[in-house]
């Protein structure tokens, strides 16, 4: 079955810098692959995803990328601001079976 | 978009003793899933809820120990059976609407076996 990898599993950044994670999968035919991010005692929340036919996706200070060939893909936040600290999982799905990373901690610095 | 709505929030209950927890969504959906969040930790799926059969366990996880319901579009519910202390933990349901959906997640069970 499907195996996603997370990098790193925590991450400090200063307010205003960018912040970067990584996620690898193992499962060539994955098509979907979203991000949640999950506040404390909150329940995991949909910020962004991407499908296979796309390599990269926008959306305001948060961006992702895929390289399928690599089977990688990752998050990219800009500007960050203390409430982007959270925890922020990758998943990969193929079909009826998705699978989460083990999660990243972002914490941003004031 | 779909609400979930997750019954209970939390409880502390007894070693021995089940307990059920409920899901409900305000529309049909394609699929529900169960997953156990320990704390600080990733979700890990404990199975796939299918309406009018048997539910899909993951590996690790068995029916008389977590069975589970789906009786129709918009509701399921898992039962955490003869509970021990390691069963402490989040229980979260979550749905597709569609297959090539995003997924939502209900507000999770904080569960405590004392």
């Amino acid at each position: 079955g499907e195996n996603v990898e997370q990098h790193p599993s925590t991450l400090s950044v200063q307010e205003g810098d960018s912040a970067v994670i990584k996620c690898t999968y193992s499962d060539s035919a994955s098509n979907y692959f979203p991000w949640y991010k999950q506040e404390l005692g909150k329940r995991p929340q949909l910020i962004i995803d991407i499908r296979s036919n796309v390599g990269e996706k926008k959306d305001q200070r948060i961006a992702v990328t895929l390289n399928k060939t690599a089977k990688h893909f990752s998050l990219h936040i800009t500007e960050t601001q203390p409430e982007d600290s959270a925890v922020y999982f990758c998943a990969a799905r193929r079909n009826n079976d998705m699978r989460f990373g083990a999660g990243t901690r972002l914490t941003v610095k004031p | 978009s779909a609400v979930i709505s997750q019954k209970p929030s939390r409880d502390i209950c007894q070693r021995g003793t089940s307990l059920t927890i409920q899901c409900q969504v305000d529309s049909q959906v394609t699929m529900m899933f169960w997953y156990r969040q320990q704390p600080g930790q990733s979700l890990t799926l404990i199975a796939t809820a299918n309406q009018g059969s048997e539910a899909t366990y993951e590996s690790g996880f068995v029916i008389d120990k977590f069975p589970i319901s789906r009786p129709n579009l918009t509701f399921s519910t898992l039962t955490v059976s003869n509970m021990s202390p390691e069963d402490s933990s989040i229980y979260l349901c979550s749905v597709w609407k569609g297959l090539n959906t995003e997924a939502f997640f209900g507000q999770g069970t904080r569960l405590t076996v004392v």
